[in-house]
């Protein structure tokens, strides 16, 4: 696709509820990130994906918190048991990743999930 | 860990007066990028330094990245209402593409 997409763009669930995020990366990006953004604060790390590996799961809040990617594609950002503590906008963004080059590359943003836990 | 640190949070400026946000790493990074957020949107990058001392400007914005590659800074001449947004810095420390964010400065713009 011509950018990162991101689905659901909004989510309301029940405290408790398992939710499951998806993020479609740009064609051919290697490196995917997770990050969350509460209402008018900064970017957090989550998690970061070099294929379907994630190197550096560091910035998971809990074992709450899963994510996957398959196919060096598409990811899905899980949250079991949500609290309200959750609620946020949670975004995705990809990147090229050519590994030994020293290079960095821009990231590219998808619009966000907003979660909000009743 | 790595921190990165910006500098004012908010700034509230009249149109046409300049403005400068300031960040500041923890540890030396390998390179720096900048990304604006506009309200209600996602972050978009507007550019990268890698040598130290490189200064870039982009039309009305201009950014350095210190000797040390410890700090950046952007400004902004004669700020616009199309300037609105959070300005975020990206730092670089590592072997792999992870950047860490810095804390962000909103900037509002009163026409």
């Amino acid at each position: 696709g011509a950018g990162v997409s991101q689905s659901p763009s909004n989510k309301v669930t029940e405290k408790g509820k398992d939710v499951e995020l998806r993020c479609d990366p740009i064609s051919g990006h290697t490196a995917l990130y997770w990050y969350r953004q509460s209402l008018g604060q900064g970017l957090e790390f989550l998690i970061y994906f070099q294929g379907n590996s994630a190197p550096d799961k560091s910035g998971l809040p809990s074992d709450r918190f899963s994510a996957e990617r398959t196919g060096g594609s598409v990811s899905t950002l899980t949250i079991q048991r949500t609290q309200q503590e959750d609620s946020a906008v949670y975004l995705c963004a990809s990147s090229l990743a050519l590994i030994g080059t020293g290079s960095t590359y821009e990231q590219y943003f998808g619009p966000g999930t907003r979660l909000t836990v009743t | 860990g790595q921190q990165v640190m910006q500098i004012p949070q908010y700034q509230h400026v009249q149109e046409g007066e300049d403005f400068t946000t300031y960040c500041n790493s923890s540890t030396t990074l390998s390179n720096i990028q900048w990304y604006k957020q506009r309200p209600g949107g996602h972050p978009v990058f507007l550019i990268q330094l890698v040598k130290s001392g490189e200064v870039k400007k982009q039309k009305r914005l201009t950014f350095q990245f210190g000797e040390a590659k410890k700090n950046s800074s952007l400004h902004i001449t004669a700020t616009q209402t199309t300037d609105v947004g959070t300005y975020f810095c990206a730092g670089r420390n590592g072997g792999y593409q992870k950047v860490t964010f810095g804390t962000g400065t909103k900037l509002q713009v009163i026409p």
